[in-house]
Protein backbone atom coordinates (compact mmCIF):
# COMPACT_ATOMS: atom_id res chain seq x y z
CA UNK A 1 0.00 0.00 0.00
CA UNK A 2 0.61 3.93 -0.18
CA UNK A 3 3.63 4.93 2.36
CA UNK A 4 4.00 8.45 3.52
CA UNK A 5 7.23 10.11 4.03
CA UNK A 6 6.81 11.09 7.65
CA UNK A 7 10.05 13.04 9.16
CA UNK A 8 12.03 12.99 11.45
CA UNK A 9 11.41 9.42 12.59
CA UNK A 10 12.26 10.26 15.92
CA UNK A 11 12.70 13.33 18.27
CA UNK A 12 14.36 13.63 21.85
CA UNK A 13 13.30 16.94 23.36
CA UNK A 14 13.25 19.01 26.39
CA UNK A 15 10.23 19.87 28.21
CA UNK A 16 9.03 23.23 27.43
CA UNK A 17 10.37 22.65 23.72
CA UNK A 18 8.29 22.92 20.80
CA UNK A 19 8.10 19.89 18.36
CA UNK A 20 7.96 20.31 14.43
CA UNK A 21 7.34 16.95 12.29
CA UNK A 22 6.26 16.78 8.77
CA UNK A 23 4.72 14.38 6.58
CA UNK A 24 5.26 14.27 2.78
CA UNK A 25 3.44 12.24 -0.05
CA UNK A 26 3.42 12.30 -4.13
CA UNK A 27 -0.05 11.79 -4.17
CA UNK A 28 -2.84 13.66 -3.57
CA UNK A 29 -5.09 13.39 -0.04
CA UNK A 30 -7.99 15.24 0.30
CA UNK A 31 -8.11 14.66 3.88
CA UNK A 32 -4.83 14.74 6.35
CA UNK A 33 -5.08 12.97 10.10
CA UNK A 34 -2.74 13.09 12.89
CA UNK A 35 -2.78 11.04 15.15
CA UNK A 36 -0.79 9.56 18.48
CA UNK A 37 0.02 5.99 19.79
CA UNK A 38 1.15 5.14 23.34
CA UNK A 39 2.28 1.58 23.69
CA UNK A 40 0.18 -1.01 24.16
CA UNK A 41 -2.69 1.04 22.63
CA UNK A 42 -4.51 1.85 19.18
CA UNK A 43 -3.97 4.88 18.13
CA UNK A 44 -5.95 8.56 19.03
CA UNK A 45 -6.93 10.96 16.35
CA UNK A 46 -5.87 14.46 17.29
CA UNK A 47 -6.50 16.44 14.46
CA UNK A 48 -8.17 16.21 11.62
CA UNK A 49 -7.59 18.29 7.90
CA UNK A 50 -9.98 18.68 5.13
CA UNK A 51 -9.20 21.07 3.21
CA UNK A 52 -5.94 22.70 1.40
CA UNK A 53 -4.34 25.40 3.24
CA UNK A 54 -6.45 24.83 6.43
CA UNK A 55 -4.71 25.35 9.48
CA UNK A 56 -6.54 23.63 12.65
CA UNK A 57 -5.64 23.73 16.19
CA UNK A 58 -6.61 21.54 19.76
CA UNK A 59 -4.64 22.57 22.60
CA UNK A 60 -0.99 22.50 21.71
CA UNK A 61 -1.14 21.45 18.72
CA UNK A 62 -1.46 22.67 15.51
CA UNK A 63 -1.37 21.40 12.27
CA UNK A 64 -1.77 22.57 8.40
CA UNK A 65 -2.70 20.85 5.27
CA UNK A 66 -0.49 21.94 2.40
CA UNK A 67 -1.82 23.60 -0.31
CA UNK A 68 -0.39 21.08 -2.72
CA UNK A 69 -2.90 18.60 -0.56
CA UNK A 70 0.37 16.24 -0.74
CA UNK A 71 1.84 17.39 2.95
CA UNK A 72 1.07 18.34 5.99
CA UNK A 73 2.88 19.23 9.40
CA UNK A 74 2.39 18.93 13.02
CA UNK A 75 3.36 21.65 15.75
CA UNK A 76 3.35 20.46 19.25
CA UNK A 77 3.62 23.70 21.39
CA UNK A 78 5.11 23.87 25.37
CA UNK A 79 5.77 20.25 25.04
CA UNK A 80 5.21 18.16 28.26
CA UNK A 81 5.92 14.74 29.87
CA UNK A 82 2.72 12.83 29.00
CA UNK A 83 3.29 14.23 24.56
CA UNK A 84 5.48 11.24 24.75
CA UNK A 85 4.65 8.95 22.05
CA UNK A 86 4.55 7.66 18.26
CA UNK A 87 2.57 10.43 16.29
CA UNK A 88 1.55 9.07 12.68
CA UNK A 89 0.67 11.17 10.04
CA UNK A 90 -2.18 9.22 7.60
CA UNK A 91 -3.56 10.56 4.31
CA UNK A 92 -7.10 9.60 3.36
CA UNK A 93 -9.17 9.74 -0.50
CA UNK A 94 -6.41 9.99 -2.38
CA UNK A 95 -6.58 11.10 -6.07
CA UNK A 96 -7.77 7.56 -7.00
CA UNK A 97 -10.85 7.78 -5.40
CA UNK A 98 -9.22 5.50 -2.65
CA UNK A 99 -11.08 6.05 0.97
CA UNK A 100 -8.59 3.81 3.15
CA UNK A 101 -6.06 5.38 5.07
CA UNK A 102 -1.90 5.70 3.87
CA UNK A 103 0.09 6.11 7.51
CA UNK A 104 3.20 7.41 7.58
CA UNK A 105 6.19 5.28 9.31
CA UNK A 106 5.46 7.22 12.69
CA UNK A 107 7.70 9.67 14.48
CA UNK A 108 8.57 8.83 18.00
CA UNK A 109 8.99 11.84 20.18
CA UNK A 110 10.50 11.51 23.66
CA UNK A 111 10.19 14.55 26.27
CA UNK A 112 13.39 14.90 28.74
CA UNK A 113 12.01 16.55 31.75
CA UNK B 1 -15.47 11.84 19.13
CA UNK B 2 -16.68 8.18 17.82
CA UNK B 3 -15.60 5.33 20.59
CA UNK B 4 -14.47 1.80 18.29
CA UNK B 5 -14.06 -1.13 21.37
CA UNK B 6 -11.88 -4.05 20.38
CA UNK B 7 -11.59 -7.38 22.65
CA UNK B 8 -9.64 -8.96 23.75
CA UNK B 9 -6.94 -6.35 24.67
CA UNK B 10 -4.16 -9.54 25.11
CA UNK B 11 -4.49 -12.91 24.24
CA UNK B 12 -2.02 -15.28 24.26
CA UNK B 13 -2.82 -19.22 22.56
CA UNK B 14 -1.51 -22.10 21.82
CA UNK B 15 0.36 -22.92 18.04
CA UNK B 16 -2.47 -24.14 16.23
CA UNK B 17 -5.58 -22.89 17.56
CA UNK B 18 -8.02 -20.34 16.46
CA UNK B 19 -8.53 -16.91 17.79
CA UNK B 20 -11.32 -14.00 17.32
CA UNK B 21 -10.65 -10.89 17.69
CA UNK B 22 -14.05 -8.49 17.66
CA UNK B 23 -14.25 -4.90 17.38
CA UNK B 24 -17.28 -2.78 18.01
CA UNK B 25 -18.36 0.87 17.07
CA UNK B 26 -20.26 1.60 20.30
CA UNK B 27 -22.30 4.85 18.99
CA UNK B 28 -22.61 4.95 15.47
CA UNK B 29 -23.25 2.14 12.80
CA UNK B 30 -20.20 1.50 10.10
CA UNK B 31 -20.24 -0.28 7.08
CA UNK B 32 -16.93 -0.65 7.17
CA UNK B 33 -14.16 -1.28 9.59
CA UNK B 34 -10.56 -1.88 8.29
CA UNK B 35 -8.45 -4.41 10.19
CA UNK B 36 -4.40 -3.74 10.58
CA UNK B 37 -1.17 -5.47 11.79
CA UNK B 38 1.25 -3.49 13.47
CA UNK B 39 4.46 -5.30 14.14
CA UNK B 40 7.60 -3.46 17.11
CA UNK B 41 8.54 -0.05 16.35
CA UNK B 42 6.63 -0.21 13.10
CA UNK B 43 4.05 1.93 11.04
CA UNK B 44 0.24 0.44 10.87
CA UNK B 45 -0.21 -2.33 7.85
CA UNK B 46 -3.57 -2.70 6.41
CA UNK B 47 -4.45 -6.49 5.94
CA UNK B 48 -8.28 -6.23 5.18
CA UNK B 49 -11.18 -3.85 4.59
CA UNK B 50 -14.54 -5.80 6.08
CA UNK B 51 -17.79 -4.70 4.88
CA UNK B 52 -20.81 -5.40 6.28
CA UNK B 53 -23.61 -8.10 4.28
CA UNK B 54 -20.31 -8.96 1.91
CA UNK B 55 -17.00 -10.50 1.87
CA UNK B 56 -13.56 -8.23 3.02
CA UNK B 57 -11.33 -7.58 0.64
CA UNK B 58 -7.64 -8.44 1.69
CA UNK B 59 -5.03 -6.19 0.36
CA UNK B 60 -1.90 -8.38 -1.89
CA UNK B 61 0.17 -11.02 -0.02
CA UNK B 62 -2.77 -11.43 3.52
CA UNK B 63 -4.00 -15.23 3.32
CA UNK B 64 -8.09 -15.01 3.06
CA UNK B 65 -8.15 -18.49 4.50
CA UNK B 66 -5.89 -17.75 7.60
CA UNK B 67 -7.23 -14.76 8.42
CA UNK B 68 -10.92 -14.76 8.23
CA UNK B 69 -12.75 -11.93 8.58
CA UNK B 70 -17.28 -11.36 9.27
CA UNK B 71 -18.78 -8.34 9.31
CA UNK B 72 -22.11 -9.55 11.26
CA UNK B 73 -23.93 -6.23 11.56
CA UNK B 74 -23.20 -2.72 11.37
CA UNK B 75 -21.67 -2.33 14.58
CA UNK B 76 -19.81 -5.45 14.64
CA UNK B 77 -16.89 -6.92 12.99
CA UNK B 78 -14.45 -9.92 13.99
CA UNK B 79 -10.60 -11.40 12.39
CA UNK B 80 -10.62 -15.08 13.55
CA UNK B 81 -6.69 -15.91 13.03
CA UNK B 82 -6.91 -19.43 12.53
CA UNK B 83 -4.24 -22.15 13.17
CA UNK B 84 -1.69 -20.06 14.71
CA UNK B 85 1.39 -19.83 14.53
CA UNK B 86 4.53 -18.06 16.38
CA UNK B 87 5.08 -15.99 13.31
CA UNK B 88 1.09 -14.16 13.52
CA UNK B 89 2.49 -12.78 16.83
CA UNK B 90 1.24 -9.27 16.44
CA UNK B 91 -0.95 -6.15 17.50
CA UNK B 92 -4.34 -6.22 15.56
CA UNK B 93 -6.03 -3.03 15.53
CA UNK B 94 -9.06 -2.67 14.14
CA UNK B 95 -11.10 0.83 12.92
CA UNK B 96 -14.18 2.50 11.47
CA UNK B 97 -14.97 5.98 9.46
CA UNK B 98 -16.77 8.40 12.08
CA UNK B 99 -19.65 8.04 9.41
CA UNK B 100 -21.47 5.34 7.36
CA UNK B 101 -19.83 6.99 3.63
CA UNK B 102 -16.36 6.63 4.65
CA UNK B 103 -15.23 9.80 4.22
CA UNK B 104 -14.42 10.89 7.62
CA UNK B 105 -11.86 10.45 9.94
CA UNK B 106 -11.32 6.78 10.91
CA UNK B 107 -11.45 5.89 15.24
CA UNK B 108 -8.96 3.00 16.33
CA UNK B 109 -9.99 0.45 18.54
CA UNK B 110 -7.61 -0.59 21.97
CA UNK B 111 -5.51 -2.94 19.95
CA UNK B 112 -5.38 -6.74 20.75
CA UNK B 113 -1.47 -7.75 21.17
CA UNK B 114 -2.05 -11.62 20.37
CA UNK B 115 0.99 -14.17 21.53
CA UNK B 116 1.11 -17.82 20.25
CA UNK B 117 3.44 -20.08 22.00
Amino acid sequence: GQQLNQSPQSMFIQEGEDVSMNCTSSSIFNTWLWYKQEPGEGPVLLIALYKAGELTSNGRLTAQFGITRKDSFLNISASIPSDVGIYFCAGQRDEYGNNRLAFGKGNQVVVIP
Amino acid sequence: GAVVSQHPSRVICKSGTSVKIECRSLDFQATTMFWYRQFPKQSLMLMATSNEGSKATYEQGVEKDKFLINHASLTLSTLTVTSAHPEDSSFYICSAPGTEQGTSEAFFGQGTRLTVV
